[in-house]
């Protein structure tokens, strides 16, 4: 089974751009969960969507938002981007079943540098 | 608040030697997972476990869970190069089924 995906891998803006990252999960699981990971943060929760839907949402600014389609890709836009959002974006996909131990299986993210 | 504790932050030993981190909470946990991050990659997923008291092995790996299910631990035995990288545990209260992660344990294995 293809793990998930993450495209693009690198990415370099500017401040004040926008950028859109796209995910793909694991076939069959439905929920799509997006973090934010820097050495002075560590991991941080973004948001998650299940069924095209924002099912949970993290502690960050209406400029991080993000849609999930039918066929569960999921794609996260930040808009004006700021220096503080250079990080490594990451994307996880779960089953999200009752009785299901909420395991995350990881992409390898995007690496998005602000200058 | 960080609501879950790892230590130590960083570790750097010898191949060879063995070694344990810590993964401490004040909440009860429905579940644990333990994850590996390699530079510039995504976590992978080692062991998950969610009975208090359960201990799991993985070759030189071994888990443990506390009987509260409020803390856990990861001994490794005779450490290998290829044991470097940054270990995550994470854990989900109640029917909550987004986890939070702890800050990591950097672990650096010479040769």
């Amino acid at each position: 089974k293809a793990g998930v995906t993450q495209t693009p891998r690198y990415l370099i803006k500017t401040r004040g751009q926008q950028v859109t990252l796209s995910c793909s999960p694991i076939s069959g699981h439905r929920s799509v969960s997006w973090y934010q990971q820097t050495p002075g943060q560590g991991l941080q929760f973004l948001f998650e969507y299940f069924s095209e839907t924002q099912r949970n949402k993290g502690n960050f600014p209406g400029r991080f938002s993000g849609r999930q389609f039918s066929n569960s890709r999921s794609e996260m836009n930040v808009s004006t981007l700021e220096l503080g959002d250079s990080a490594l974006y990451l994307c996880a996909s779960s089953l999200r079943i009752s009785g299901s131990s909420n395991e995350q299986f990881f992409g390898p993210g995007t690496r998005l540098t602000v200058l | 608040t960080q609501l879950l504790e790892q230590s130590p932050q960083f570790l750097s030993i010898q191949e060879g030697e063995n070694l344990t981190v810590y993964c401490n909470s004040s909440s009860v946990f429905s579940s644990l997972q333990w994850y590996r991050q390699e530079p510039g990659e995504g976590p992978v997923l080692l062991v998950t476990v969610v009975t208090g008291g359960e201990v799991k092995k993985l070759k030189r790996l071994t888990f443990q869970f506390g009987d509260a299910r409020k803390d856990s631990s990861l001994h490794i035995t005779a450490a290998q190069p290829g044991d470097t990288g940054l270990y995550l545990c994470a854990g989900a209260e109640g029917g909550s089924y987004i986890p939070t992660f702890g800050r990591g344990t950097s672990l650096i294995v010479h040769p």
